[in-house]
């Protein structure tokens, strides 16, 4: 069965750091590209970051550029999202996703995880 | 970036009921569109993707259309378990973005 287990959130004051990460298993995370997707209480999806099969080439959203970091470790199935400087608008459930086709960072995410909450405030 | 517009932003009808979701997108992205259903507490589920394409498992109840600027999700003979949340995503160019989401209620 393909899986992703997210975890690592909490509460943090803003200016704060977390580092999430995104377990996966049930298939080769090196032909896939992630993505991180993020959820404001109430609010709609939103994407913030996505990472190459290979970890060679990575995007990210204009509102978390240069605070956030994706990367990956194929050997240990893992996905990370290191993020620096949080504000309180960052406060949302975060989520990876798997790209459905092979290697593509452009696509539709058919595996998704339930996601971790993360909340800056003071 | 490109936005996408959903609408109805929520609408509410019966078991059995056709309904239909319109996405409209701010720049023509061919048929690069993708429909989720998202329930609370659950991970969200990719329905169709490329417009029309319907993803392994899902129902054939649901059915996508469109391309281009337009796009609509169609849900025949709703039942119960389609009560749900549902959001349009681009996945033409980066970022990719997302619909505000269209609840579906039980009228």
């Amino acid at each position: 069965e393909v899986r992703l287990l997210e975890s690592g959130g909490g509460l943090v004051q803003p200016g704060g750091s977390l580092r999430l990460s995104c377990a996966t298993s049930g298939f080769t995370l090196s032909s896939y590209a992630m993505s991180w997707v993020r959820q404001a209480p109430g609010k709609g999806l939103e994407w913030v970051s996505v990472i190459t099969a290979s970890g060679g080439r990575t995007y990210y959203g204009a509102s978390v550029k240069g605070r956030l970091t994706i990367s990956r470790d194929n050997s240990k199935n893992m996905v990370y999202l290191q993020m620096n400087s949080l504000r309180p608008e960052d406060t949302a459930v975060y989520s990876c996703a798997k790209h459905k086709g092979y290697g593509g960072n452009i696509d539709a995410f058919d595996i998704w995880g339930l996601g971790t909450m993360v909340t800056v405030s003071s | 970036d490109i936005q996408m517009t959903q609408s109805p932003s929520s609408l509410s009808a019966s078991v059995g009921d056709t309904v239909s979701i319109s996405c409209r997108a701010s720049q023509t992205i061919s048929n690069s569109l993708n429909w989720y259903q998202q329930k609370p507490g659950k991970a969200p589920r990719l329905l169709i993707y490329s417009a029309s394409t319907l993803q392994s498992g899902v129902p054939s109840r649901f059915s996508g259309s469109g391309s281009g600027t337009d796009f609509t999700l169609t849900i025949s003979s709703l039942q119960p378990e389609d009560f749900a949340t549902y959001s349009c995503q681009q996945s033409y160019s980066n970022p990719v973005t997302f619909g505000q989401g269209t609840k579906v209620e039980i009228k």
